[in-house]
């Protein structure tokens, strides 16, 4: 079975504050994505990373895919409070279980302006 | 362009009843997953649904089971609620063949 474990569980931070967010596994996955879900709605996706060692960035976020493709961080420079929200890791195995995705437990960041 | 839309938003149930939430994807997707996310989890895999069949499957019990129907809309049914399946059922559509899902708003359901 394989496992995500997201850290910290809960962040509480203050605006212009930096951030990040570690997602990780002892299993290796084909992908890895990260998706930010708010109170109401189901997960929205940010990214997709396939690739050991990647790095993508969207705006403030930074996102990195370990070497071994094992783990997965998310760094979020100068935080502002509409980035509050349930940020969750999800590793995909591919191949004919695209669309199976493992979740993490999901950290909890809430920004204070 | 409609995303993916999902009914009822919210019910509530009693023990032992059956229940049927039901899912359109997003314009283009022909698969369709379901997932189960408890309060404070992150969400679990139920199955997947591609050309009307089920193509893979989390490790949930026979009580949930699914179907798809031709123009890829699909239900998921629990039968023998307990408690436990309180939870906010999400659906998911993708494109054939890739891992990028696109998620509906969810149904919230309530077991008492």
């Amino acid at each position: 079975t394989q496992l995500l474990e997201q850290s910290p569980q809960f962040l509480s931070i203050q605006e212009g504050e930096n951030l990040t967010v570690y997602c990780n596994s002892s299993s290796v996955f084909s992908s890895l994505q990260w998706y930010r879900q708010e109170p109401g709605e189901g997960p929205v996706l940010l990214v997709t990373v396939v690739t050991g060692g990647e790095v993508k960035k969207l705006k403030r976020l930074t996102f990195q895919f370990g070497d071994a493709r094992k783990d997965s961080s998310l760094h979020i420079t100068a935080a502002q409070p509409g980035d509050t929200g349930l940020y969750l890791c999800a590793g995909g195995a591919g191949g004919t279980s695209y669309g199976k995705l493992t979740f993490g437990q999901g950290t909890i960041l809430t920004v204070h302006p | 362009d409609a995303g993916v839309t999902q009914s009822p938003t919210h019910l509530i149930k009693t023990r032992g009843q059956q229940v049927t939430l039901r899912c359109s994807p997003k314009s283009g997707h022909d698969t369709v997953s379901w997932y189960q996310q408890a309060l404070g989890q992150g969400p679990q895999f139920i199955f997947q649904y591609y050309e009307e069949e089920e193509r893979q499957r989390g490790n949930f019990p026979d009580r949930f089971s699914g179907h798809q129907f031709p123009n890829y809309s699909s239900e998921l049914n629990v039968n023998a609620l307990l408690l436990g399946d309180s939870a906010l059922y999400l659906c998911a559509s993708s494109r054939p063949n890739t891992g990028e899902l696109f998620f509906g708003e969810g149904s919230r359901l309530t077991v008492l």
